[in-house]
């Protein structure tokens, strides 16, 4: 199966500054990247997603940016907002095929607190 | 109009006593999941049906048994509840397997 660590655990930061949360997965036939971000009783919910074929993703304030050869993706966010503040959690989905179902293994979560 | 709805939000019950959770979703997909966030935060799937078919069992206790009537809803069921079962259990569901997750708001089950 998938092994995911998700770093940091926390993160604080002041608004207007840019966060960055990394994501290390072990399969290296994975091949679809999203993050999914949690807000306080609720659900996560995806913010942004990249395929394998793709370097780097950007939506407005958000980006992400895959490096397949050394395994691992990371979250971007610019220009923070109070709003940001949420647990962040990478899933990456195994490749299928054998005794894999393709399914998303998801990160340890990052809880980030963004400052006014 | 939510789109996957589970019910109820709270749970709190006894130890030993067997309860049920109802998951809907109105999205048309054919897949969806259990998963279980403990208090740490951390999610971790449970199960996953496709189309009413048991795809993936992630090694949980016996004591779980989900049933899915229909592609729109996913049903979870406990037996004989523990003081470790305490935690958030997510209805999901996806278009496809392993494809974008849509989750409910979840169902806080706490075992006294």
């Amino acid at each position: 199966g998938e092994n995911v660590e998700q770093h940091p655990s926390t993160l604080s930061v002041q608004e207007g500054d840019s966060a960055v949360i990394k994501c290390t997965y072990s399969d290296s036939a994975s091949n679809y990247f999203p993050w999914y971000k949690q807000e306080l009783g609720k659900g996560p919910q995806l913010i942004i997603d990249i395929r394998s074929n793709v370097g780097e993703k950007k939506d407005q304030r958000i980006a992400v940016t895959l490096n397949k050869t050394a395994k691992h993706f990371s979250l971007h966010i610019t220009e923070t907002q109070p709003e940001d503040s949420a647990v962040y959690f990478c899933a990456p989905r195994e490749g299928a095929g054998g005794t894999s179902y393709g399914k998303l293994t998801f990160g340890q979560g990052t809880i980030l607190t963004v400052h006014p | 109009d939510t789109a996957v709805s589970q019910t109820p939000k709270y749970l709190v019950t006894q130890m030993g006593n067997d309860k049920s959770i109802k998951c809907e979703q109105n999205l048309g997909h054919d897949t969806m999941y259990w998963y279980k966030q403990d208090s740490k935060k951390f999610l971790k799937i449970m199960f996953s049906y496709n189309n009413k078919e048991l795809i993936i069992n992630e090694t949980v206790p016996n004591r779980f048994s989900p049933k899915s009537p229909d592609k729109a809803h996913l049903n979870l069921h406990i037996n004989s509840l523990e003081l470790g079962d305490s935690a958030v259990y997510f209805c999901a569901s996806s278009l496809l397997q392993g494809g974008e997750a849509f989750f409910g708001q979840g169902t806080r089950l706490t075992v006294v």
